[in-house]
């Protein structure tokens, strides 16, 4: 069966500070991988998606990046936080080879707060 | 622009009763879904809608989905302190991999 692995679940990071959010995916290949964050009390927003090695799209333009490194890797980044990165970000998956029921699968959660 | 909009943003209801969450959206989408987030939790699927008229039930929640209206109703019966929850609808945008979500519907079952 496939498993979403997400971590750190909780940061705590100063302003001005880097940051690197893993996602990982096991048990299936070249899935189509997302970022998304929620703000507190709030809907969830699309950051980043990829499609495949290598290829990312950028939804909104922000302090923010993404990677894929490798195939069930996803990896959000930015060289220096902004109080408004705080947030919820959830890390997703999905695949086109499932059956008519393809959905979003999420991981954990990790809870950023910048300070 | 896209947007998909959920009403009521917030729901307090008494146990036992029953209410309606609705979703509408604005663009050609092949899939409707809904999804349940706990507190602090990560979000968890509750449908897929596939089709025009499709409706979905499981326990005491009942989904359905009006394409041409671009309407999603998630039905609650008889509710529980249990279903307490925010509740997501999403939309994946016809020929991208884009799933853009609802506002979300923050319910709160009263004992």
């Amino acid at each position: 069966s496939q498993t979403i692995h997400q971590w750190p679940a909780t940061l705590v990071q100063p302003v001005g500070s880097p940051l690197s959010l893993e996602c990982t995916v096991e048990g299936t290949s070249n899935p189509n991988l997302y970022w998304y964050r929620q703000a507190a009390g709030r809907g969830l927003q699309l950051l980043f998606y990829s499609v495949g090695i290598g290829q990312i799209s950028s939804e909104v333009p922000q302090n923010l990046s993404a990677s894929r490194p490798q195939d069930r890797q996803f990896i959000l980044s930015s060289k220096k936080l902004l109080l408004s990165d705080s947030g919820f970000y959830l890390c997703a998956w999905s695949h086109l080879a499932l059956p008519r029921e393809e959905k979003l699968f999420f991981g954990s959660g990790t809870q950023l707060s910048v300070l | 622009e896209l947007k998909v909009e959920q009403n009521p943003l917030f729901l307090s209801m008494q146990e036992g009763k029953n209410y309606t969450i609705y979703c509408n959206y604005s663009t050609t989408s092949d899939r409707l879904y809904w999804y349940r987030q706990d507190p602090g939790k990560s979000l968890e699927s509750l449908f897929v809608l596939l089709s025009n008229g499709a409706v979905k039930q499981e326990g005491r929640l009942m989904a359905s989905l009006d394409t041409k209206a671009r309407l999603s109703t998630l039905h609650i019966t008889a509710a529980v302190h249990d279903l307490s929850a925010t509740y997501f609808c999403a939309v994946d945008i016809s020929g991208t991999y884009k799933y853009i979500f609802g506002t979300g519907t923050r319910l709160k079952v009263l004992a």
